[in-house]
């Protein structure tokens, strides 16, 4: 399996309720950082969090780290319709080769 | 501040054309990243480059791949006589010399169909 795999593949919930999206990877990283894609477009960075943090908070995001299990989630609390996308986590491995390794992505659909 | 810009949105090759993708990044970035999405797949690595310079190319086939960046202009990543399996989206992203913490900033792809 590849650096970076989402968990789950597609996501469907109500308007309203919250989504969690997990990440495993396997490697010493810097920091991960979840993503997000909307259909046909590029990829938009949504947060970082670094390898001595165990969670960040921005908006209605969550993201936790666990580095002694490689993994990693997002939490997206009272979900809207705009949240529909593809959300990708990314990894910057410790060691500096400066790209970023992206996992395969969670499709979430918000059903309004 | 217009952001990523790649072009051309859209290009229909046939097979055995080439194919050039155009990509300014950022004002103020100077690192240049290349990834190729496939359908309902993530994104894979292909190039590293700074001004003038191949930093990591490990992701970049070796035959009918290349890409530059130079002193003046956009990146272009060129793909000769294509193949119906390079059709993607090909996406460029960037981000600013030191910054840290590796944060990219994509431009909304250029997506390749070979014919």
């Amino acid at each position: 399996s590849q650096q970076g795999e989402e968990d789950p593949q597609a996501l469907s919930i109500q308007e309203g309720e919250n989504a969690t999206m997990n990440c495993s990877y396997k490697t010493s990283i810097n920091n991960l950082q979840w993503y997000r894609q909307n259909s046909g477009r590029g990829l938009v960075h949504l947060i970082l969090i670094r390898s001595n943090e165990r969670e960040k908070h921005s908006g209605r995001l969550r993201v936790t780290l666990d580095t002694s299990k490689k993994s990693s989630s997002l939490l997206i609390t009272a979900s809207r319709a705009a949240d529909t996308a593809s959300y990708f986590c990314a990894t910057d491995p410790f060691g500096g080769n400066e790209k970023l390794t992206f996992g395969t992505g969670t499709r979430l659909t918000i059903i309004p | 501040n217009a952001g990523v810009m790649q072009n051309p949105r859209h290009l229909v090759r046939r097979r055995g054309q080439e194919a050039r993708l155009r990509c300014s990044p950022m004002k103020g970035h100077s690192h240049v990243y290349w990834y190729r999405q496939l359908p309902e797949e993530g994104l894979k690595f292909m190039v590293y480059l700074q001004k003038e310079n191949i930093i990591d190319e490990s992701g970049m086939p070796k035959e009918r791949f290349s890409a530059e960046f130079p002193k003046e202009g956009p990146s272009i990543l060129r793909i000769q006589q294509v193949v119906r399996g390079d059709s993607a989206a090909y996406f460029c992203a960037s981000s600013p010399a030191d910054s840290g913490a590796n944060v990219l900033t994509f431009g909304a792809g250029s997506r390749l169909t070979v014919l």
